[in-house]
């Protein structure tokens, strides 16, 4: 069975810093290209970010480009999210997903949540 | 890139059919057979329901399908059951800069 397990989110001030990871299992996680997906409180699906399987082709949203990075490390099945200079507005729960082709999200991780607050 | 266009709320009763849209443009839903729908049921994380407009995963009930004319795409869901109320996201590729674009989202009731 596929399993995405998100972690490291918690509370950060405005302007601060996080970092996400999704560990991966039972998948060839080197295969696969990998997404960010966020859900702010009470609010819609947004893409954040994708990845290629070795990390050749990258994407950002617009509301994150330049204060967001992903990467990911294919020898330790893990995705990651760098997400420096934080904002009020990026409070959101953050999922990872793996994509099997385009727009094609499946499985999603449970989520980690981000709250970006003073 | 703008956001998919979907009603924010449909309702049915159960056994009846419903219908949800989602209406992009010629750079996403009406360029590409790479349409998605997500389930998701409150604080649960989304699952897919349909890919590539028409195809079901293994495990989704046949009772899920999908459809695309022109800019918009549906899903279809036959036979509602009280299980089913949830809320929806349709998704596709998107030419541009970002690749993937979601709709707003569907809260479906059933009655």
């Amino acid at each position: 069975e596929v399993q995405l397990v998100e972690s490291g989110g918690g509370l950060v001030k405005p302007g601060g810093s996080l970092r996400l990871s999704c560990a991966a299992s039972g998948l060839t996680f080197s295969s696969y290209s990998m997404n960010w997906v966020r859900q702010a409180p009470g609010k819609g699906l947004e893409w954040v970010s994708s990845i290629s399987s070795s990390s050749s082709y990258i994407y950002y949203a617009d509301s994150v480009k330049g204060r967001f990075t992903i990467s990911r490390d294919n020898a330790k099945n893990s995705l990651y999210l760098q997400m420096n200079s934080l904002r009020a507005e990026d409070t959101a729960v953050y999922y990872c997903a793996r994509q099997v082709n385009w727009g094609r999200f499946d499985p999603w991780g449970q989520g980690t949540l981000v709250t970006v607050s003073s | 890139q703008s956001a998919l266009t979907q009603p924010a709320s449909v309702s049915g009763s159960p056994g009846q059919s419903i219908t949800i849209s989602c209406t992009g443009t010629s750079s996403d839903v009406g360029g590409y057979n790479y349409v998605s729908w997500y389930q998701q049921h409150p604080g649960k994380a989304p699952k897919l329901m349909i890919y590539e407009v028409s195809n079901r995963p293994s495990g989704v009930s046949n009772r899920f399908s999908g459809s695309k004319s022109g800019n918009t795409a549906s899903l279809t869901i036959s036979g509602l059951q009280a299980e089913d109320e949830a809320d929806y996201y349709c998704s596709s590729y998107t030419t541009g800069s970002t690749n993937v674009v979601f709709g707003g989202g569907t809260k479906l009731t059933v009655l």
